[in-house]
This record gives structure tokens, sequence and C-alpha cells, in this order.
């Protein structure tokens, strides 16, 4: 079975600000993908960036990007220039390569202060 | 394009009751799936249907069933209510799988 885990249930960052977004996961697998969903109080669940593990480059999408680190098992997530509107549940959710059914940490509020 | 769409939007039910909730997914997309969303934690994945045949269950009592119709919607039942039951209920669909998955706004499902 696959564990994932966010270290941080809360952080809060000034507008403009760069915050890292920390994930380590567990599995024996070796095809599986990794993925950051962002939930806002509305509660609809939104995909920010997904990453396949047999590839070795980075993620990036705008200002979010992550830094996978498939032998440690590390998946963080890099948002730059913080804006408002990035305030919401960050959860880091593991994939596997056969199946739709994702694992997904405990998340971390994140808070961006005007 | 419309997304995925859940219904209805809250429920109350109470202990030892029925529940039936519905899904349907993004035009074109054929697997779903089924997530339990408790206050503070992150969703649990209970149950997976693509091309309308069960690919995957998580670690659920057999209470909770869904099924997938050929037009690619499906339902969530859970029988026999409990308090711990009450959650946000979410559903995701995505065109392959495994593929990225995009969810629904959810079902807010309480047990009194």
């Amino acid at each position: 079975a696959q564990t994932v885990t966010q270290s941080q249930p809360e952080m809060s960052v000034q507008e403009a600000e760069t915050v890292t977004l920390s994930c380590t996961y567990d599995t024996s697998e070796s095809n599986y993908y990794l993925f950051w969903y962002k939930q806002p109080p509305s509660r609809q669940m939104i995909l920010v960036i997904r990453q396949e593990a047999y590839k070795q480059q980075n993620a990036t999408e705008n200002r979010f990007s992550v830094n996978f680190q498939k032998a440690a098992k590390s998946f963080s997530l890099k948002i730059s220039d913080s804006q408002l509107g990035d305030t919401a549940m960050y959860f880091c959710a593991f994939g596997p390569g056969n199946a739709d059914g994702l694992t997904f940490g405990k998340g971390t509020h994140l808070i961006i202060q005007p | 394009d419309a997304g995925v769409t859940q219904s209805p939007t809250h429920l109350i039910k109470t202990r030892g009751q029925h529940v039936t909730l519905r899904c349907s997914p993004i035009s074109g997309h054929k697997s779903v799936s089924w997530y339990q969303q408790v206050l503070g934690q992150g969703p649990q994945f209970i149950f997976q249907y693509y091309e309308k045949e069960e690919r995957g269950r998580g670690n659920f009592p057999d209470r909770f069933s869904a099924r997938q119709f050929p037009n690619y919607s499906s339902e969530l039942n859970v029988n026999a209510l409990l308090l711990g039951d009450s959650a946000l209920y979410l559903c995701a669909s995505s065109f392959l799988s495994p593929h990225e998955q995009f969810f629904g706004p959810g079902t807010r499902l309480t047990v009194l």
C-alpha cells in the first residue's frame, strides 16, 4: 500500500513571496504518477500539476513547479510570486500506473497574506 | 464544456438509512472514481469504474457499492448509514485510466 505524507499542516506567506510545500511518499511500484491538487474554500478540487515517475524533468505550470526526487521519494511544490487566490488546501496525491485510485496526503493549508 | 456534476449538493439522513449519490462525468470521459473526504482530511479512494467495470476498490465496508451506466454516469450507494459516514463525497472522471482526474464539487452528506 502507498502512503503520502505532508508534514506541514499550515503555512502562511506574504503576497508575491515564493513558498514550497513538502510531500514524501512511500511505494514499491516503479510506474506511478504524482499530483498536486488545490482545494479552495469553495471545495472544488483542482489539478495544479502532474508528474510522471518515469520522467526525470521536473514538471512546470506557469508559477507552479515541482522538485521530484525519485530516490528520496520526495515531491515538493514551489509556488512563485504567490497571489491571494492561491489561498487554499493543497493535497499531494499518488496515482498507481495501472488504475485511477489516488492516495492523498492530509493536506497543507496555505494562506497568502496581503 | 460542462465539468463533472454531482447531485445532490447536500443531503441529510439518519442512521440506518440508505443513500444514493450521482455523478455525471465530463463528456467523453470513461473512468469515474469516488472518494470520501472527512472534514480536515484528504480524500480517501472508494471505487473506480472504467468502461462500466470495477477497476479498483479502496478499504471500505460492503455497505458501500457503486455502478457505472452505459452513458458513463455513476451512482454510489451506501446502506445502513453510520454517523461516521458523514463526509464530502467526491466524484472524479478521466478520459483514460490511468489519467489525470477532474473532480466534481462533491455531495455533502450529514448523518444524524
